[in-house]
């Protein structure tokens, strides 16, 4: 098993600035995962962030709008950068050490 | 690409039986999961099929039928704490990473 916490829990933004997520996990994991999750709907994968390589952004995520970091193999950051309301959503950090674990969420409103 | 077909809600009474199905298709199956996941809350693991057949753990049980890309979550004894959104996720490997791609969620409401 794994346990991930995420800070902040919850954050109000203006539009036009830049909001960095950290994911703490109590164990060394390869795998990493960043998702969002809009209002009432599902989970969609922003990013895979192994350690030691370049994050691999799905179709529809960029670097430059959502940087990754991960110095090691229990932390893991992501920004949301030049923000606007259509990216007020549920930022979950996700590992996958036997079966896939998820954070309590990080929820961005942008104003 | 990947994509994943659940009902959006289903509702049942406490003490029944309620079967969620999911079909997918995906080019680098490896296998199917479901997480529960409350409003407010993160979603959490239920199960996870990799090979066809059927998986109980407690009062859930989830089948796989990799031949049809098709599974189902079943879940008995119902419970009003059982009120939650369910998601089918494919384990996916194409493009050489291993990723989990979920589909929409079932919304359950669970009546007296």
């Amino acid at each position: 098993s794994a346990v991930i916490s995420q800070k902040p829990s919850r954050d109000i933004c203006q539009r036009g600035t830049s909001l960095t997520i950290q994911c703490q996990v109590d164990s060394q994991v390869t795998m990493m995962f960043w998702y969002r999750q809009q209002p009432g709907q599902s989970l969609t994968l922003i990013a895979t962030a192994n350690q030691g390589s370049e994050a691999t952004y799905e179709s529809g995520f960029v670097i430059d709008k959502f940087p990754i970091s991960r110095p090691n193999l229990t932390f893991s950051t992501l920004t949301v950068s030049n923000m606007s309301p259509e990216d007020s959503s549920i930022y979950l950090c996700s590992v996958l050490p036997d079966t896939q674990y998820f954070g309590p969420g990080t929820r961005l409103t942008v104003l | 690409g990947q994509s994943l077909e659940q009902p959006s809600e289903v509702t049942a009474v406490e003490g029944a039986i309620v079967q969620i199905n999911c079909t997918y298709q995906t080019s680098g199956f490896y296998g199917l999961s479901w997480y529960q996941q409350h409003d407010g809350g993160a979603p959490t693991f239920l199960s996870y099929n990799a090979l066809d057949g059927l998986e109980e753990t407690g009062r859930f049980s989830s089948f796989l039928s990799r031949s049809d890309s098709y599974g189902y979550l079943l879940l008995q004894e119902l419970q009003m704490k059982d009120s939650a959104s369910y998601f089918c996720a494919v384990r996916d490997g194409s493009g050489g990473y291993n990723k989990l791609i979920f589909g929409a969620g079932t919304r359950l409401a669970v009546h007296p």
